[in-house]
């Protein structure tokens, strides 16, 4: 059976400093991967997402995450983090024989000025 | 991407009262779904709905207590029957888009509140 799994209820991070927010599934085949964000009083946003091409994948407002199928991972990244990217970020795994997503707990970004 | 409409955005309710969400999309889709996010937690599924049939429900999900309506391609209604407290949540609807309907995107939300 799928599952993901958030290893971070809260990340806090400096503005201007990398993010790493973790993620690591479990699916029996190859699975479709998203992160989506959800900033306060607004609705989900997908930010990228992994269905098989390139292991690394560019999303939206410079994130990016790393599909390791070693270490079966999907952490998202950026560089340099923004105030803006203060949010609850989800990381979410397509069921293989259907439609269904399954949904990671949740990582809370706190950006500190 | 589709574009999603969700009324009401928020509401407070009563006990034992009734609440219909409607979601309205700018294009067709084949599959919309609802859910439910609890204060604090992650999203749940309740049900998917397909235009012209039954909609599916996800164990723990009834039809009584939440039924939904497909009427046509762009809309979707789901019902809160007989609130309690304890439907005090975000409920969302989403949208498959594409062949293999990999993408899902949402709704505002409706902030639902029982008193």
């Amino acid at each position: 059976a799928q599952s993901v799994t958030q290893l971070d209820s809260h990340v806090s991070v400096s503005e201007g400093t990398p993010v790493l927010l973790r993620c690591n599934y479990s699916s029996s085949y190859s699975p479709s991967l998203f992160w989506y964000v959800q900033h306060p009083n607004k609705g989900l946003q997908l930010l990228l997402k992994y269905t098989s091409a390139a292991t690394l994948v560019k999303g939206i407002n410079g994130f990016e995450a790393e599909f390791k199928k070693s270490e079966t991972s999907f952490h998202l990244t950026k560089p340099s983090a923004h105030m803006s990217d203060a949010a609850e970020y989800f990381c979410v795994v397509r069921m293989d024989s259907n439609y269904q997503l399954i949904w990671g707990a949740g990582t809370k970004l706190i950006i500190k000025p | 991407s589709a574009v999603i409409s969700q009324k009401p955005s928020r509401d407070i309710c009563q006990r034992g009262t009734s609440l219909t969400i409607q979601c309205q999309v700018d294009s067709q889709v084949t599959m919309m779904f609802w859910y439910r996010q609890q204060p604090g937690q992650s999203l749940t599924l309740i049900a998917t709905a397909n235009q012209g049939s039954e909609a599916t429900y996800e164990s723990g999900f009834v039809i009584d207590k939440f039924p939904i309506s497909r009427p046509n391609l762009t809309f979707s209604t789901l019902t809160v029957s007989n609130m309690s407290p304890e439907d005090s949540s975000i409920y969302l609807c989403s949208v498959g888009q594409g062949g293999v309907l990999d993408e899902q995107y949402f709704g505002p939300g409706t902030r639902l509140t029982v008193t």
